[in-house]
């Protein structure tokens, strides 16, 4: 399966301020995913990215608050902007791998832990 | 709309016992069912996956799962529990985007 690597792993900034996570995947991907998991929570899906058009953003988020870049098939980023303590939380990347009998697979990476002060 | 609930935010068992994790599907359509596991401080890991070729689907580290349409369900087991299966679980449908369950923090005692 796919490699992920995701920078920064935990990060501790101030409110107001940006952060931007980066996301470097082994292998050529077509659709990668960006999740949040707050404190004690599960997993939310903010966007979709694919390579070559605009992210998919879910409802509740928006481009304003978290763009995200995807300029080629193995990296991704996703900013954080103007930050507040309730964005203190995991942000994961996930890319969709091709699985057995038409079950795609989410991998995922080890996340990133933003802590807003 | 495609959804998974757990039952139970938190499940503690001895260490060697049967550890059951329960996970129920809302779907209009023949689903794809997934558990994942969290380990502190890690990203996830694909535990097992149902994709219709059998109801009975044995995933990593000796866990395995079985889909029961007539229940809805997709409940986790492993018969003995070790030390190191603590750990948050978490159930999940795929309808076009993967749904996740609230998740099921597993302890295990000594």
């Amino acid at each position: 399966s796919a490699v992920i690597s995701q920078k920064p792993s935990r990060d501790i900034c101030q409110r107001g301020t940006s952060l931007t996570i980066q996301c470097q995947v082994d292998s050529q991907v077509t659709m990668m995913f960006w999740y949040r998991q707050q404190p004690g929570q599960s997993l939310t899906l903010i966007a979709t990215a694919n390579q070559g058009s605009e992210a998919t953003y879910e409802s509740g988020f928006v481009i304003d608050k978290f763009p995200i870049s995807r300029p080629n098939l193995t990296f991704s980023t996703l900013t954080v902007s103007n930050l507040s303590p309730e964005d203190s939380s995991i942000y994961l990347c996930s890319v969709e791998e091709d699985g057995t009998a038409g079950a795609n697979v989410l991998t995922f990476g080890a996340g990133s832990r933003l802590t807003v002060l | 709309a495609q959804s998974v609930t757990q039952l139970g935010s938190h499940v503690s068992v001895s260490e060697g016992a049967l550890v059951l994790l329960r996970c129920n599907y809302s779907s209009s359509v023949p689903p794809y069912l997934f558990w994942y596991v969290q380990y502190p401080n890690q990203g996830l890991q694909l535990l097992l996956k149902y994709t219709s070729a059998a109801t009975l689907v044995k995933g990593i580290n000796g866990f395995e799962a079985e889909f029961k349409k007539s229940e809805t369900s997709f409940h986790l087991t492993k018969p003995s529990a070790h030390m190191s299966d603590a750990a948050e679980y978490f159930c999940a449908v795929m309808g076009g985007k993967l749904i996740f369950g609230q998740g099921t923090e597993l302890s295990v005692k000594p």
